[in-house]
């Protein structure tokens, strides 16, 4: 069974730029989630998905963040402009369960290492 | 907000040795998730705990879940070379239908052969 695909997995910018990452989860997966993992830290959930439908962003800075699952599937995470804060690896992850339940079996990807110059 | 504290930051270990560590907070958690990530890598679940007191092995590693719901420990026994990665609790917190997932900040194990 493929694993959880991301792209790319580097990425070079200036501050005031736009980025997007992309993530295709586990066929099936009903709920995708995006983390925020600044290095020498534990990932930090910026949203959860399930289907096509948003379920928690909390945590998501929606002044410069967005995000979308299309058709519930593929799911891109964007940033504009980006400032150097938002350096960190931006992991996508997705579960075939839906409800609290779900984070009891979460697949992560590689992720996407951004930098912000 | 709720926060977890893992402790140590880092060991450096002689393969054939065990190893503990351990998660510690002020708020209590339904379930308690160990993670291993290696670099260049996601996380990968190790092992979850979901009762409190609970004790659960997978092969050379060994969990608990603290009888106050607030902490929770991961030990390896006779540790090898490939066992070197970053360990991350994770405590897992239940409010209606949704859970709040907050991780800890790790611990890097190096493991001298």
């Amino acid at each position: 069974e493929a694993g959880v695909a991301q792209s790319p997995r580097y990425k070079i910018i200036e501050k005031r730029q736009s980025v997007a990452f992309w993530c295709n989860p586990i066929s099936g997966h009903a709920t995708l989630y995006w983390y925020q993992q600044i290095l020498g830290q534990g990932p930090k959930l910026l949203i959860q998905f399930q289907n096509n439908g948003v379920v928690d962003d909390s945590q998501l800075p929606k002044d410069r963040f967005s995000a979308e699952r299309l058709k519930g599937v593929d799911s891109t995470l964007k940033i504009q402009p980006a400032k150097l804060e938002d350096s960190a690896v931006y992991l996508c992850a997705s579960s075939p369960w839906t409800s609290r339940f779900s984070y009891n079996e979460q697949f992560f990807g590689p992720g996407t290492r951004l930098t912000v110059l | 907000g709720q926060q977890l504290n893992q402790s140590p930051q880092s060991m450096f270990i002689q393969e054939g040795e065990d190893v503990s560590m351990n998660c510690t907070s002020s708020s209590i958690f339904n379930t308690w998730l160990w993670y291993k990530q290696e670099p260049g890598e996601g996380p990968v679940l190790l092992i979850a705990l979901y009762k409190a007191g609970e004790l659960t092995s997978n092969g050379r590693l060994t969990a608990q879940f603290g009888i106050t719901r607030k902490d929770s420990f991961l030990n390896i026994s006779a540790s090898i070379p490939s066992d070197v990665g970053i360990y991350f609790c994770a405590g897992l917190s239940y409010g209606g239908s949704q859970g709040n997932l907050i991780f800890g900040k790790g611990t890097k194990l190096s493991v001298k052969p």
